[in-house]
């Protein structure tokens, strides 16, 4: 069935320096990609997207690349800060309702 | 504009009980989704909703029911809770435009023992 693999599932940084998720999808029809950051006690909040048609979106610190060959996406973020640090997920869909996880990355940035 | 509200925050039952989780939007949004959360298997789609009167199964849809009888409003009953139940659950929703994600709630931690 339709899966979205993410890895790593954690992932310690130093502040300032970057961090990268990875994410992998199987769905070939999957056209939208979001990436939702979940801090501790909250809802997943969306900080980025991309759509198939595109191959990097960056939106200040942060970025995420697609390779539809490889059904590949990921995640960037520079200069990170203690803030960044939370729980970040991939998702993939087709346009529709159902979007798919991936299983998370937990971001620790140490001061 | 208070987005995605969802009640309770947290909620504990007793194996057998039943009750409903509540979730209401006002952003006019079409699309509205329940999800649990579970360590190490991210978000799991229960239901979901296209509009007021339309709702479908999602993954993992047993021993949950929902109705959307407006825009608004989007419940989640848990018929006869289980353990299995334990989780966290997420309301959320979006427009039908593809291009905008998903605004989630901030989430009912349910524990049944």
């Amino acid at each position: 069935g339709e899966n979205v693999e993410q890895h790593p599932s954690t992932l310690s940084v130093q502040e300032g320096d970057s961090a990268v998720i990875k994410c992998t999808y199987s769905d070939s029809a999957s056209n939208y990609f979001p990436w939702y950051k979940q801090e501790l006690g909250k809802g997943p909040q969306l900080i980025i997207d991309i759509r198939s048609n595109v191959g990097e979106k960056k939106d200040q610190r942060i970025a995420v690349t697609l390779n539809k060959t490889a059904k590949h996406f990921s995640l960037h973020i520079t200069e990170t800060q203690p803030e960044d640090s939370a729980v970040y997920f991939c998702a993939a869909t087709s346009g529709t309702y159902k979007y798919i996880f991936g299983t998370g990355t937990r971001l620790k940035v140490l001061a | 504009n208070a987005g995605v509200t969802q009640t309770p925050k947290f909620q504990v039952l007793k194996t057998g009980q039943s009750m409903t989780l509540q979730c209401a939007q006002d952003m006019n949004h079409e699309y509205m989704s329940w999800y649990r959360q579970d360590p190490g298997m991210g978000l799991r789609l229960i239901h979901y909703s296209v509009g007021a009167g339309i709702t479908d199964q999602g993954e993992v849809p047993n021993g949950y029911n929902v109705s959307r009888s407006t825009t608004e409003d989007f419940p989640l009953r848990l018929l006869s809770a289980a353990p299995s139940q334990t989780s966290v659950y997420f309301c959320a929703s979006r427009y039908t435009d593809r291009g905008k994600g998903y605004t989630f709630g901030s989430g009912t931690r349910l524990t049944v023992v």
